[in-house]
């Protein structure tokens, strides 16, 4: 089944400490996008990528890192400068292959919390 | 920064009833999407409405599109148990780089009671 899997499903965090969200996609689709969600709120964009060795922050980048070094794969990375990690991250995707006017696929989300 | 706005917060109605919720944006669109979300998982995406449409139908779903008020409304009609989750919309932005990214809504929680 093609799709988008996201691990762990729950991740915790020591002080000081980066930890690194996987989100990988067999949908061979170009773009993929990270969000962060807190409780009851909408999602807010983290950083995205249009392609290979290539990604944009999004709005509220401070705090995170990413990689595009395959298309299949966009792995988050919480570093210590994130004073504010405890949330459910989402990675989606989206094809191109008709411009704009495409869907994005979830995954199912790693919730962090700080220990 | 969260450009689309939905109202109500949250809704409850019994089963059988029809819900109604709205999405308010700021700048120009290519399209509209509706997501649901169950919860503690990810979104799925409901429906897609170009700027250029003004009404979508998808099984009980109805969408509706007033670009001139910036505006869009999800209808789901004859609801179930099973709809109780939160509904957010998103629109496209085009950024510098010529990529795509989305603003999503701050969502409605619908609770469908039995």
């Amino acid at each position: 089944d093609g799709g988008i899997t996201q691990s762990p499903k729950y991740l915790f965090r020591k002080e000081g400490q980066n930890v690194t969200l996987s989100c990988e996609q067999n949908l061979n689709h170009d773009a993929m996008y990270w969000y962060r969600q807190d409780p009851g709120q909408g999602l807010r964009l983290i950083y995205y990528s249009q392609i290979v060795n290539d990604f944009q922050k999004g709005d509220i980048a401070e705090g995170y890192s990413v990689s595009r070094e395959k298309k299949e794969s966009f792995p988050l990375t919480v570093t210590s400068a994130q004073k504010n990690p405890t949330a459910f991250y989402l990675c989606a995707s989206r094809s191109d292959n008709e411009g704009y006017h495409q869907p994005q696929h979830f995954g199912d989300g790693t919730r962090l919390s700080i220990l | 920064s969260q450009q689309g706005e939905e109202d109500p917060q949250a809704l409850s109605i019994q089963e059988g009833e029809n819900a109604t919720m709205n999405c308010s944006y700021k700048t120009s669109i290519n399209n509209l999407q509706w997501y649901r979300q169950n919860s503690g998982r990810g979104l799925v995406h409901l429906i897609l409405i170009r700027s250029n449409e003004r009404e979508k139908h998808s099984g009980r779903l109805r969408v509706t599109l007033d670009t001139s008020k910036k505006s869009s409304s999800l209808l789901i009609t004859a609801s179930r148990a099973a709809d109780t989750a939160s509904y957010f919309c998103a629109t496209d932005a085009r950024a510098t780089s010529g990529t795509y990214k989305y603003i999503f809504g701050t969502g409605t929680r619908l609770k469908v009671l039995a």
